[in-house]
């Protein structure tokens, strides 16, 4: 398996544009998390799923954050409009389970907002 | 709100020596613990995970866990300089929850 694939690696976008970062998970993996990594704030969950069915959104800043996972295999985090102070790396994470076994983390998207 | 406190470091020890990483946890409640390392621009990886209290050793790596003082720790043995990293300490609550990590504690190994 190629593990869990984000994409893209790096985005830089001027303040007030919409952003979409996406992910597919491990296939069989059925749940999925969305991470947020700052240097002030570290990891921070922001959303996760569990059989395509958010669970937990209560990471998520504010209203200009949204997520989707229309099906097993693909999940979107958008950011509209976007702000320089979310900047950071955002990771997607896919699990068997929700917090008992271990989660595998994609490479992350650098997202820089100017 | 659930919360996991770890030094930052940086935490510096000579190669070959015991590096001892520490961790502690709010919610009592928490069932599931993990230790993870993150290499410099790099995403997370699994290192350890551990369940009851006492010890679980895998290779050069061990980790304790004492729910009463909700307190988990990860040792490395034979610290090599590629262990230089950050580990990440990650509590699950049980249920529905999710991971909740701390901030990472930057470990250096001096050659």
């Amino acid at each position: 398996d190629a593990g869990v694939i984000q994409s893209p690696r790096h985005e830089v976008t001027e303040m007030g544009q919409e952003v979409t970062l996406r992910c597919k998970p491990i296939s069989g993996h059925n749940s999925l998390f969305w991470y947020r990594q700052t240097m002030m704030r570290g990891l921070e969950l922001l959303i996760y799923f569990n059989n395509n069915v958010p669970i937990d959104d209560s990471g998520m800043p504010e209203d200009r954050f949204s997520a989707k996972m229309p099906n097993a295999s693909f999940s979107t985090l958008k950011i509209q409009p976007s702000e320089p102070r979310d900047s950071a790396v955002y990771f997607c994470a896919s699990s068997f389970g929700i917090g008992d076994t271990e989660a595998f983390f994609g490479q992350g998207t650098r997202l820089t907002v100017v | 709100q659930k919360e996991v406190e770890q030094n930052s470091g940086p935490l510096s020890v000579p190669e070959g020596a015991i590096a001892s990483l520490n961790c502690t946890y709010s919610d009592r409640g928490s069932q599931s613990f993990f230790w993870y390392r993150q290499y410099s621009g790099k995403s997370p990886e699994l290192i350890m995970s551990i369940y009851s209290n006492g010890d679980k050793e895998d290779g050069r790596f061990t980790a304790q866990l004492n729910k009463a003082s909700q307190y988990v720790s990860l040792l490395i043995r034979d610290s090599q300089p590629s262990d230089s990293a950050t580990y990440l300490c990650a509590v699950n609550a049980g249920g529905a929850d999710g991971l909740t990590f701390g901030k990472g504690t930057h470990l250096i190994i001096q050659p």
